[in-house]
């Protein structure tokens, strides 16, 4: 099983729409999570740190499931901007030598 | 400004050739790390590294090799017998949260370098 898993997509979603994704973990010492964007052939950018409680920017919610190990991304209203690639980030804890491991990311294509 | 800076953006070397990606920061960042992306897949961890003069294997170093020297810099050799060098590079740095070398925060990246072995 790998470390950090993601449905690749394409999620491909109406402008206006909400769409959501998962990324599962299997290290339950994981301590901690992001969301990046990245564009087609781009460096990975940070979206959002995603806190136990949940939390949201703007048109974007991230939610923690520590018991069933999965972390969430919801994007509310989408705009054609918002098509990407959504990579999962975990920080697989001290004990795994405090290694941030990447999720082969979810393609999301906004479409008018 | 303050950044990463990957050279260079797009480098082509015959098999068997040794080749060296340069990364710089200045953002004081403690951390760096190496990654390496395939077409259509995520990050894949090279080598990082938490502090000058020490650095750690990720989870595909076999055929790479990295020093720290200077926290700014973090150079990658891609060596000959790294078996598939293709790929596109990617460094990054980090600063710790909340003043814990444990807990790493947000990644910076450069804007990668593509290694072509023809």
């Amino acid at each position: 099983r790998k470390e950090v898993e993601q449905d690749p997509g394409p999620f491909n979603v109406p402008e206006g729409a909400t769409v959501a994704f998962n990324c599962t973990y299997s290290n339950s010492a994981s301590q901690s999570f992001f969301w990046y964007r990245q564009d087609c052939r781009k460096e990975p950018k940070l979206l959002m740190s995603v806190y136990s409680s949940g939390n949201e920017d703007g048109r974007f919610t991230a939610q923690l499931n520590r018991a069933s190990q999965y972390i969430s991304l919801l994007i509310r209203d989408s705009k054609l901007s918002d098509s990407a690639t959504y990579l999962c980030v975990v920080n697989t804890g001290k004990a795994a030598g405090n290694k941030l491991t990447f999720g082969g990311g979810t393609r999301v294509l906004v479409k008018p | 400004d303050g950044g990463i800076t990957q050279s260079p953006k797009y480098l082509f070397r015959k098999e068997g050739q040794n080749v060296t990606l340069s990364c710089e920061q200045n953002l004081n960042h403690d951390a760096m790390y190496w990654y390496r992306q395939d077409p259509g897949q995520g990050l894949r961890l090279i080598y990082y590294s938490q502090i000058v003069n020490d650095f750690q294997k990720g989870d595909i170093a076999e055929g790479y090799s990295v020093s720290r020297e200077k926290k700014e810099s973090f150079p990658l050799t891609v060596t000959s017998a790294q078996k598939n060098p293709t790929a596109f590079y990617l460094c990054a740095s980090s600063t710790p949260r909340g003043g814990e070398p444990s807990n790493t925060g947000e990644l910076f990246f450069g804007e990668g370098s593509r290694l072509t072995v023809l």
